[in-house]
């Protein structure tokens, strides 16, 4: 079945550095991405989100990429500071239909 | 201050006993959800709801029920035939069901069994 996922469940970053989270999706028909933060203990927060007719969108500090030709999305964090180590899940939409979530990648911010 | 909100933050539960998780909103958001979050997997849907007096069920429904009779309320109930039930609970709203609407979490519900 049409299934999100991500290519590396742990990323370890030094303080200061970029990080890149990267997410896979098979369902070419989504139009409507969302990533959130999920930090331990707590509901998913909202990141930033991307609709299928761009293909960059910029928040603070964040940058979502969308490669629709090989199904790819990224999330990218400038200056990664300790208050961003948490699980971050991308999620893809089809329509209208529900979400569906990949099971997310674990970002730990090195001092 | 708006918000989803849930309760309890922890609950246990004693086999063969129902348990009923609470998620109240208050965005005006037409369609609610929950959702199961297992160590290491992405959220499973449970159930839905676009409209008041109206849910679907969703990818494991199994030993759960839920009610939809306000707009703003959509307890979820986790039944003695959910024979595997300690989990992560979220509660998640939109605006509405269509597409490109930003879905938003509540803050969880851990369910522990005695």
């Amino acid at each position: 079945g049409e299934s999100v996922g991500l290519h590396l469940p742990t990323l370890s970053v030094q303080e200061g550095d970029n990080s890149i989270i990267n997410c896979a999706y098979s369902n070419s028909a989504s139009d409507y991405f969302i990533w959130y933060k999920q930090e331990s203990g707590k509901g998913p927060q909202f990141i930033i989100d991307i609709r299928s007719n761009m293909d960059k969108r910029q928040g603070q500090r964040v940058t979502v990429l969308l490669n629709k030709t090989v199904k790819h999305l990224s999330l990218q964090i400038a200056a990664t500071q300790p208050g961003d180590s948490a699980v971050y899940f991308c999620a893809e939409n089809n329509y209208g239909q529900n979400f569906v979530f990949g099971p997310g990648t674990r970002l730990s911010v090195l001092p | 201050d708006g918000g989803i909100t849930q309760s309890p933050k922890y609950l246990f539960r004693k086999e063969g006993q129902n348990v009923t998780l609470s998620c109240e909103q208050n965005l005006n958001h037409d369609a609610m959800y929950w959702y199961r979050q297992d160590p290491g997997q992405g959220l499973r849907l449970i159930y839905y709801s676009q409209i008041v007096n109206d849910f679907q069920k969703g990818d494991i429904a199994e030993g759960y029920s839920v009610s939809r009779e306000k707009k703003e309320s959509f307890p979820l109930t986790v039944t003695s035939a959910q024979k595997n039930p300690t989990a992560f609970y979220l509660c998640a709203s939109r605006k509405t069901g269509g597409s490109q609407e930003t879905q938003y979490f509540g803050p969880g519900t851990r369910l522990l069994v005695l």
